[in-house]
């Protein structure tokens, strides 16, 4: 079955200081993959997704993304960290095929925070 | 554009009641889901759809049914409240392929 583990629940950063919000992801081919994040009280964004391709793609806000298939893992970075960043940060898979084609999956989400 | 909408916004239950959340979007898009967001639990898919008329179970469907009779609408039921499932209930669609989800803003559902 698949499934999206984010190691850390909760990250502080330093306005204008990198960041790096890890994704681990289980699945038995290469998956769709995607970043979402979630200001409070509100519902889902799309920052960026991984199909195919060049595996360091490009999303909204600054922030980029790593596939590596041998780590099984879609770090999202961003060079510098602003205090509207602050929000909660999911990562996501989706079947590609089989029998759980279209069946999208969320990992347990990062709160970030920002310190001015 | 209204996107994906749920209705209602929020929701006060009592053990046992039953209650339909609808999930309604109008951008013609094949797929749907409906997910249940708790602190520290992410975003765990309930039921989703693949197109009219058919419904598959996510990780976490006991206590919920689905129907999607309709391609622009995806219904969440509870047969029978629990507070338990007392959340925060996301809607989403996207169509077929290799596409984002949108998804709406979200229904807050309280179980006493």
């Amino acid at each position: 079955a698949q499934s999206v583990t984010q190691p850390d629940i909760h990250i502080t950063v330093s306005e204008g200081a990198s960041l790096e919000l890890r994704c681990n992801y289980s699945y038995g081919a290469t998956p769709y993959l995607f970043w979402y994040v979630q200001s409070p009280g509100q519902g889902l964004q799309l920052l960026l997704k991984y199909f195919s391709g060049d595996t360091l793609v490009q999303g909204i806000k600054g922030f980029e993304a790593e596939f590596k298939r041998s780590q099984s893992s879609f770090n999202l970075r961003k060079p510098s960290v602003h205090w509207s960043d602050a929000a909660e940060y999911f990562c996501a898979v989706m079947g590609a095929g089989g029998t759980s084609y279209g069946k999208l999956t969320f990992g347990q989400g990062t709160i970030l925070t920002v310190h001015p | 554009n209204a996107g994906v909408t749920q209705t209602p916004k929020f929701r006060v239950l009592k053990t046992g009641q039953s209650m339909t959340l609808l999930c309604a979007q109008d951008m013609n898009h094949e797929y749907m889901y409906w997910y249940r967001q708790d602190p520290g639990m992410g975003l765990r898919l309930i039921h989703y759809s693949v197109g009219e008329g058919t419904t598959a179970k996510g990780e976490v469907p006991d206590g919920y049914n689905v129907s999607r009779l309709k391609k622009q609408n995806f219904l969440l039921g509870l047969e029978s409240a629990a507070p338990s499932q007392t959340s925060v209930y996301f809607c989403a669609s996207r169509e077929r392929g290799s596409s984002e989800a949108f998804f709406g803003q979200g229904t807050r559902l309280t179980v006493v």
